[in-house]
């Protein structure tokens, strides 16, 4: 069965630094998502990438943040000068079509800015 | 903006009991809902989703889900809970079209 696959499971970063977050959605998918789930909260929208670029994107999606998909399967998630607010699990998700139907999400990065 | 509520944090269910997980929804028209279940450590699976027609729509693992526009609920359903449902339940709409909105979830235990 097809899968969204995320790398790495678990990134711990000093406050500061830069990180790139990858994510390899269904082959056949068309749009990509970014989540971020802060602990013991509730998975919050980052952005949303379709055909190369941004279609939205949240309050919390500011210019520290970036996406690219350098290549047809990789889709990453940059932050310039990670936080200590920006601990979190960051999910990648894909899907076909808009809206009504499946986003498929991977198992994502666990973020431990310190 | 559309948002979504579930009322019950966490939720503790004897194995083999009934369960009913609660989702209020706020949208104005007709909304495409979603639930998804997290185990620990792991990531968002969906269970089942409603766009339209039927309002009692099945789900993998035995889940089900019933859409009611008066009560303007998508409460989740389990007939026998088993050891292996201990998990976060998140229950979601769509927005526009383009991202799932989330509730703050519901954490499940099962006792033996």
């Amino acid at each position: 069965e097809p899968e969204v696959t995320q790398t790495p499971s678990h990134q711990v970063t000093q406050m500061g630094q830069e990180v790139i977050l990858r994510c390899v959605p269904i082959s056949n998918h068309l749009y990509f998502y970014w989540y971020r789930q802060i602990l013991g909260q509730k998975v919050e929208f980052l952005v949303s990438f379709y055909n190369n670029e941004i279609s939205e994107k949240s309050e919390i999606f500011d210019d520290q943040f970036s996406v690219e998909r350098p290549d047809g399967s990789n889709f990453t998630l940059k932050i310039r000068s990670t936080k200590l607010e920006d601990s979190a699990m960051y999910f990648c998700a894909s899907s076909d079509l808009w809206g009504n139907t499946e986003a498929f999400f991977g198992q994502g990065t666990r973020l431990t800015v310190v | 903006a559309q948002s979504v509520t579930q009322p019950d944090i966490h939720i503790t269910v004897s194995e083999g009991a009934s369960l009913e997980l609660r989702c209020n929804y706020s949208y104005g028209a007709t909304p495409y809902l979603f639930w998804y279940v997290q185990s620990p450590g792991q990531g968002l699976q969906l269970l089942l989703k409603y766009f339209s027609g039927d309002t009692l729509v099945q789900g993998i693992k035995g889940f089900e889900a019933e859409f009611k526009r008066s009560q303007s609920s998508f409460n989740l359903r389990k007939p026998s809970v088993h050891w292996s449902d201990a998990a976060e339940y998140f229950c979601a709409v769509v927005q526009g079209a383009q991202k799932l909105v989330f509730g703050q979830g519901t954490r499940l235990t099962i006792n033996p």
